[in-house]
C-alpha cells in the first residue's frame, strides 16, 4: 500500500510566522499535490509538482509556496501565516498511468491565531 | 477547467442502492472521471475511475453516458459505514488541466 505521511496532525501558529508543512511518500510517485479543505468549499488545489524541482500553481496559490528537492518529499510553505489560512491541509501523491488516482495523507489541521 | 456539480447531500436507508450523479458539461477529451470517498478526519480515498460506458469493482459501479457530460456512482446495498462525503473529479494532468474536487455529496445512511 502507498503510504503518505504528513509531518503534523495538528499545528497552531501565530499570525506572521513562517510555516512549513511536510509531506513524504514511499512509493516513488512522480506527482504530488497540496490541497486545503474548508467547510462548504470542498478541496481546493494549492500547488502540485510533477517532478523534482518542478511545480505548478493550482487554483489558490496566493500566500503559499512549495518546495520539492527530493522525489519523496513535497513541502508547503506559508511565508507569513494569516488567520484566513486556518484550514485542513491535505497532501496527495499519484504515479499511475492514468494520472488521476491520488493517494492522500491524513491531513494537517492548521490553526493560525 | 472541467468543473463538476453534485448534490450537496443525500440520505438513504441501509440496504438500499444509492446513486449519486455528477455533472461535468465541460469535460475534455482526455479527461478521466474519478470518484473519491472521504470519512471525517481522514483524507479522501479512491473508489473508482472510468472514461466511458460502465466500470465496476468490488466497491461500486460507475455509469458514464456516451456524451460523458455526467456520470453516476452507484453504491449497492449501502451500510452505515458508507456514510461519508463522495467527490466526483474530472481531469488529466498530462494536458495541464487542473483537478477540481468541488464540495462533494454528503451521504448519510440511516439505520
Amino acid at each position: 500500500d502507498v503510504k503518505v505521511t504528513q509531518s503534523s496532525r495538528y499545528l497552531v501558529k501565530r499570525t506572521g510566522e513562517k510555516v512549513f508543512l511536510e509531506c513524504v511518500q514511499d512509493m516513488d510517485h512522480e506527482n504530488m499535490f497540496w490541497y486545503r479543505q474548508d467547510p462548504g468549499l470542498g478541496l481546493r488545489l494549492i500547488y502540485f509538482s510533477y517532478d523534482v524541482k518542478m511545480k505548478e500553481k493550482g487554483d489558490i496559490p496566493e500566500g503559499y509556496s512549495v518546495s520539492r528537492e527530493k522525489k519523496e518529499r513535497f513541502s508547503l510553505i506559508l511565508e507569513s501565516a494569516s488567520t484566513n489560512q486556518t484550514s485542513m491541509y491535505l497532501c496527495a501523491t499519484e504515479g499511475g498511468w492514468s494520472l488521476v488516482k491520488q493517494y492522500f495523507g491524513p491531513g494537517t489541521r492548521l490553526t493560525v491565531t | 477547467l472541467a468543473k463538476t456539480t453534485q448534490p450537496i447531500s443525500m440520505d438513504s436507508y441501509e440496504g438500499q442502492e444509492v446513486n449519486i450523479t455528477c455533472s461535468h458539461n465541460n469535460i475534455a477529451t482526455n479527461d478521466y472521471i474519478t470518484w473519491y470517498q472521504q470519512f471525517p478526519s481522514q483524507g479522501p480515498r479512491f473508489i473508482i475511475q472510468g472514461y466511458k460506458t460502465k466500470v465496476t469493482n468490488e466497491v461500486a459501479s460507475l455509469f458514464i453516458p456516451a456524451d460523458r457530460k455526467s456520470s453516476t456512482l452507484s453504491l449497492p446495498r449501502v451500510s452505515l459505514s458508507d456514510t461519508a462525503v463522495y467527490y466526483c473529479l474530472v481531469g488529466d494532468i498530462s494536458t495541464g488541466n487542473q483537478f477540481y474536487f468541488g464540495t462533494g455529496t454528503s451521504l448519510t445512511v440511516i439505520p
